[in-house]
């Protein structure tokens, strides 16, 4: 089945941790997003690439870095410098700007 | 810079109603506009995208107009089923700052009663 994954679907980090969320996706779209979403917020942008090894950071790339080394794959650290990273993180892609968004069904990170 | 405005940012219908979703953005300069719609603890599902050029875009029940230069675009849901409880989130499409990024609202958690 053509689509996003993404890995794992819960992930635990404790204080002082990276962690690094795995997007993939074999649609062969170009660009790949990062967003993180908050109980009552809307979608924020945390990094996007166009292309491969092209990335830009987003809204709130604070403590976080990516990698896009294949075109199929974007993935995303949490750093130790984020210092709220407890959130519902969303990846998506798409190929061109004529065309629709795809998202991944989500990973659901937890200090502990 | 873009900003999307949802309203109602809740609302509860008895099955069989038909209704009506707000989106409204700050930019009208958009390429398009996507609708989605995320159940509770899951990804976001496309539900219509409607270019700019265009007036509506039709997709069984559910049916997306775009008035572009006013900034608002509306969702209207047909005949409503307790399957379409879940959060309806839009986001126009602006190319600039963030590339070909999606800038969100906070959405319509609809819910619908049987």
């Amino acid at each position: 089945d053509g689509g996003i994954t993404q890995s794992p679907k819960y992930l635990f980090r404790k204080e002082g941790q990276n962690v690094t969320l795995s997007c993939e996706q074999n649609l062969n779209h170009d660009a790949m997003y990062w967003y993180r979403q908050d109980p009552g917020q809307g979608l924020r942008l945390i990094y996007y690439s166009q292309i491969v090894n092209d990335f830009q950071k987003g809204d709130i790339a604070e403590g976080y870095s990516v990698s896009r080394e294949k075109k199929e794959s974007f993935p995303l650290t949490v750093t130790s410098a984020q210092k709220n990273p407890t959130a519902f993180y969303l990846c998506a892609s798409r190929n061109g700007v004529n065309t629709e968004a795809f998202f991944g069904q989500g990973t659901r990170l937890t200090v502990v | 810079k873009q900003e999307v405005t949802q309203i109602p940012a809740a609302l509860s219908v008895p099955e069989g109603e038909n209704l009506v979703l707000n989106c409204s953005f700050t930019d009208s300069a958009i390429y398009n506009l996507q609708w989605f719609r995320q159940d509770p603890g899951k990804g976001l599902t496309s539900l219509l995208l409607i270019q700019s050029s265009q007036r509506e875009q039709t997709s069984g029940r559910l049916n997306a107009s775009l008035d572009k230069s006013s900034g608002r675009s509306t969702l209207y849901i047909a005949a409503s089923q307790p399957g379409d409880s879940a959060t309806y989130l839009c986001a126009p499409l602006n190319l600039g700052r963030a590339g070909t990024a999606l800038i969100f609202g906070k959405g319509t958690t609809l819910s619908v009663s049987s």
